[in-house]
């Protein structure tokens, strides 16, 4: 299976808006509505800011969306701020008869 | 609230296996909401997804480590392993335990990672 599309990086200023790619086909992205986005800081465990799409876990704010067209999956992060700064991974469930778990290879938020 | 905490050796000689376990506190691997997976971020690299186990014991792999890789649960330690064979320096990464919801395969919680290096 290959690896999710992201960008390598994006940038934006304290309180801009940023929106992360990722592009996968219909084996995964397309197929299925399972997709999900994890936030990074490295030397900490990775974190599940989107579930199912669009789905937010209990204490992620709403400044933190995403969606889907096609094959292609979407998270935006409005009113940047310093926290932001991090790495971000997409993920989708995929295969049908026999099912694994894709991961993107990563963008890194720059907050200026 | 739910803690997994990995184990085993840090360091591994090319061609061995590497073996580690992950201990869960607070919640159950007999829970029929969750899978029980292994993940892993080589140095500067994204994360690589390796398996899942279910409290039955039924597993599935990644395609690029299938043969090589062996994930176990033992429901009555409450924790899950990971054996990796024939490992190379490719495979020197930091490796995360995590549960993964039944459904959809999204991960809640993992594990703070531990770092398996295969070197001589």
């Amino acid at each position: 299976q290959s690896a999710l599309t992201q960008p390598r990086s994006v940038s934006g200023s304290p309180g801009q808006s940023v929106t992360i790619s990722c592009t996968g086909s219909s084996n995964d992205i397309g197929g299925y509505h399972y997709v999900s986005w994890y936030r990074h800081h490295p030397g900490n465990a990775p974190k599940l800011i989107i579930y199912d799409v669009t789905k937010r876990p209990s204490g992620v704010p709403d400044r933190i969306s995403g969606s889907k067209s096609g094959n292609t999956a979407s998270l935006t992060i409005s009113g940047l701020q310093a926290e932001d700064e991090a790495h971000y991974y997409c993920c989708s469930y995929a295969g049908t008869y026999s099912p694994y778990v894709v991961f993107g290879g990563g963008t890194k938020v720059a907050v200026l | 609230q739910l803690q997994l905490q990995e184990s085993g050796p840090g360091l591994v000689k090319p061609s061995e296996t590497l073996s580690l376990t992950c201990s869960v506190s607070g919640g159950s691997v007999s829970s029929r909401s969750y899978y029980w997976g292994w993940i892993r971020q080589p140095p500067g690299m994204g994360l690589e997804w390796i398996g899942n186990v279910y409290y039955t014991g039924d597993t599935y792999y990644s395609p690029s480590l299938k043969g090589r890789v062996t994930i176990s649960v033992d429901t009555s330690k409450n924790q899950f392993s990971l054996k990796l064979n024939s490992v190379t320096t490719a495979d020197t990464a930091v490796y995360y335990c995590a549960r993964m919801f039944s459904s959809g395969w999204w991960v809640d919680y993992w594990g703070q990672g531990t770092l398996g290096t295969v070197s001589s």
